[in-house]
């Protein structure tokens, strides 16, 4: 069965610390691999996604995150946050497989950033 | 503009009384899901639909009904609401495949159903 975890369930920094948040997947095949924000009392949106390629993936914002096959990891990383990134994030992993297509996100790591 | 919109936003219903919560999208996505937010517990999907009339449970389906009788249009049915279904309810479409832009969910507003 495919999973995902996020370990880190609140995250609380400083404007101008760096950030990285975990995730981790189980599946044994391809997978497509995503990070989503939730800004407060708003819908998903797309911050990055992974299909194939080069592992370190550029989003918007300045975000970035590595697909490290070998450990099954997607994590998400950010040099200097700023107060505007307080959200939720949310890692998922898509695969695509006999014509079907699984989607599972993770339980979520809200990000508070204190000015 | 693409989107995916939802209706209604808010609604606040008692046990037993059926409801229908409506989606639909612009983009002429294949897929469609549907999907529960709630506390500590991120998103959980529902149903999903690869197609018109191609429907298949997710991890979360007990209570809800789907239907895909349009490429658009993706309607999430509770036939007998209960407590436990209050939650926040997202719809989302996506390109289906393996290519780039595939498997990319837009997200609709969200709607926040409480069952009394």
């Amino acid at each position: 069965a495919q999973s995902v975890s996020q370990h880190n369930h609140h995250v609380i920094l400083s404007e101008a610390a760096s950030l990285e948040l975990g995730c981790n997947y189980s599946y044994g095949g391809t997978v497509n691999l995503f990070w989503y924000v939730q800004y407060p009392g708003q819908h998903l949106q797309l911050l990055l996604k992974y299909f194939s390629g080069d592992p370190l993936v550029k989003g918007i914002k300045g975000f970035e995150a590595e697909f490290i096959k070998s450990k099954f990891s997607f994590n998400l990383r950010k040099p200097s946050v700023q107060w505007s990134d307080t959200a939720e994030y949310f890692c998922a992993v898509n695969s695509y497989s006999g014509g079907y297509q699984k989607v599972t996100f993770g339980t979520g790591t809200k990000l508070q950033v204190i000015p | 503009e693409a989107q995916v919109t939802q209706n209604p936003r808010y609604l606040i219903t008692v046990t037993g009384k059926k409801l229908t919560v409506t989606c639909s999208q612009n983009m002429n996505h294949e897929y469609m899901s549907w999907y529960r937010q709630d506390p500590g517990l991120g998103l959980r999907q529902i149903y999903y639909s690869m197609n018109v009339e191609v429907t298949d449970k997710g991890d979360v389906p007990e209570g809800y009904k789907v239907s895909r009788k349009e490429k658009r249009n993706f309607p999430l049915i509770l036939e007998s609401p209960s407590p436990n279904q209050t939650s926040l309810y997202f719809c989302a479409s996506s390109v289906s495949g393996t290519s780039g832009r595939a498997n990319e969910q837009f997200f609709g507003p969200g709607t926040r159903l409480t069952v009394l």
